[in-house]
């Protein structure tokens, strides 16, 4: 596609349940990253993916969440064991190389944990 | 405690005029300031960034302005158009070319026609 997919663009689960959410990236592009807006905050960083260099994981908020990338192109954010403070939008981007301000976001995933 | 502050959730603003968004910031480590527009729907896209060599940096009708001791930015739109209704983001970091930004809570912009 033309632009970063991400899907589902809407998730609503019970609290304690594991979710999946995926991210399918601009072709070509080998940075990706994650960020999530939760009500009242701003974006926050979760995890960044480069080529086939280790990713940053720096961001991830427990080691209930975890993301891969496979093939250096689609990658899925996993949320374990939800809980009501995960509700927020999953936002996914990707670009060319490292830089921020040249990636191209997806429309987000809101997820809603109840 | 956000360290990257848009008190204002909402602005209208007449078309034609100026619309001034304000972010306020904590941490004096930070150098770097980007500004993000998103509409509805669809995820931010960059619009303008300034680092704190610089107090004011122009593209177009968006003007950002950077107050390095009063840790204050502004974004400036003249003349206001009915298309940049958005919520616009601001985003600081102490780092140059990182990912990591501390980004605001953002502002909705309404230019009524």
């Amino acid at each position: 596609g033309a632009g970063v997919s991400q899907s589902p663009s809407n998730k609503v689960t019970e609290k304690g349940k594991d979710v999946e959410l995926r991210c399918d990236p601009i072709s070509g592009h080998t940075a990706l990253y994650w960020y999530r807006q939760s009500l009242g905050q701003g974006l926050e960083f979760l995890i960044y993916f480069q080529g086939n260099s280790a990713p940053d994981k720096s961001g991830l908020p427990s080691d209930r969440f975890s993301a891969e990338r496979t093939g250096g192109s689609v990658s899925t954010l996993t949320i374990q064991r939800t809980q009501q403070e995960d509700s927020a939008v999953y936002l996914c981007a990707s670009s060319l190389e490292q830089s921020i301000t040249e990636a191209f976001f997806g429309q987000g995933t809101r997820l809603t944990v109840v | 405690d956000q360290q990257v502050k848009q008190n204002s959730p909402s602005l209208s603003v007449q078309e034609g005029r100026i619309s001034i968004l304000n972010c306020d910031y904590t941490n004096s480590m930070f150098d770097y300031f980007l500004w993000y527009k998103k509409y509805p729907a669809e995820g931010p896209t960059f619009l303008i960034s300034i680092s704190s060599i610089k107090d004011k940096n122009e593209d177009g009708r968006f003007t950002v302005f950077l107050n390095k001791s009063a840790k204050h930015l502004s974004l400036h739109i003249v003349p206001s158009q009915p298309g940049d209704s958005a919520v616009y983001f601001c985003a600081a970091s102490a780092l140059p070319g990182t990912y990591k930004y501390i980004f605001g809570t953002g502002t909705r912009l309404k230019v009524l026609a």
